[in-house]
């Protein structure tokens, strides 16, 4: 299984600035996916981390609000920019298992509170 | 395009009771069948899954889930829970064709799971 680690774990912003959230994982994957878990919601995909191209996004996500970096194969960041309270949610960092048809293994998570 | 769709926001239960988490897809394609757990302060875990062969799936732990193609449903079930069971629980599916689909889940709303002493 891979070891993946968020931080910050926790952080309250004010509104209009913005914060970038690390992942590290322990082990070299293809792809890394970020995931938005909103109070009270279900997780949505937000985009597909890709080293050495731009990230994808899925649909009602751009990369001017959430611009993603993936220097390498281990490592990641997300950024929410121009944060607003409705941004005020849990992010998490996953990477699928080897071959393992869709199953995901999941970072602990960045809960954002945006006052 | 998928959907999951959890029918209990919340379940409360007496230890040692019977649970049974309710989870229904639609899809256009066939999927894989995932239910994730998340303990309190914790990440999402991964209880059990099906992605072919016999439709009864269990976890370690004790849950059981049951892959019904004709009523496009995949409830989870556990005979007798544990306080340590409270939780909250999430349905997933994922596209089996690959390619630009591939790793991408989509998730039910979660269940909340309360065991009571």
């Amino acid at each position: 299984s891979a070891v993946i680690s968020q931080k910050p774990s926790r952080d309250i912003c004010q509104r209009g600035t913005s914060l970038t959230i690390q992942c590290q994982v322990d082990s070299q994957v293809t792809m890394m996916f970020w995931y938005r878990q909103q109070p009270g919601q279900s997780l949505t995909l937000i985009a597909t981390a890709n080293q050495g191209s731009e990230a994808t996004y899925e649909s009602g996500f751009v990369i001017d609000k959430f611009p993603i970096s993936r220097p390498n194969l281990t490592f990641s960041t997300l950024t929410v920019s121009n944060m607003s309270p409705e941004d005020s949610s849990i992010y998490l960092c996953s990477v699928p298992r080897d071959r393992g048809f869709g199953e995901l293994f999941f970072g602990e998570g960045s809960r954002l509170t945006v006052l | 395009a998928q959907s999951v769709t959890q029918l209990d926001s919340q379940v409360p239960v007496f230890e040692e009771a019977p649970v049974e988490l309710r989870c229904n897809y639609s899809s256009s394609v066939s999927v894989y069948l995932f239910w994730y757990v998340q303990y309190p302060n914790q990440g999402l875990q991964l209880l059990l899954k099906y992605l072919s062969g016999s439709t009864l799936v269990k976890s370690i732990n004790g849950f059981e889930a049951e892959f019904n193609k004709s009523q496009t449903s995949f409830h989870l079930r556990k005979p007798s829970v544990h306080i340590s069971d409270t939780a909250e629980y999430f349905c997933a599916v994922s596209d089996q064709g690959g390619g630009t689909s591939y790793g991408k889940l989509t998730f039910g709303q979660g269940t909340i799971l309360t065991v009571h002493p």
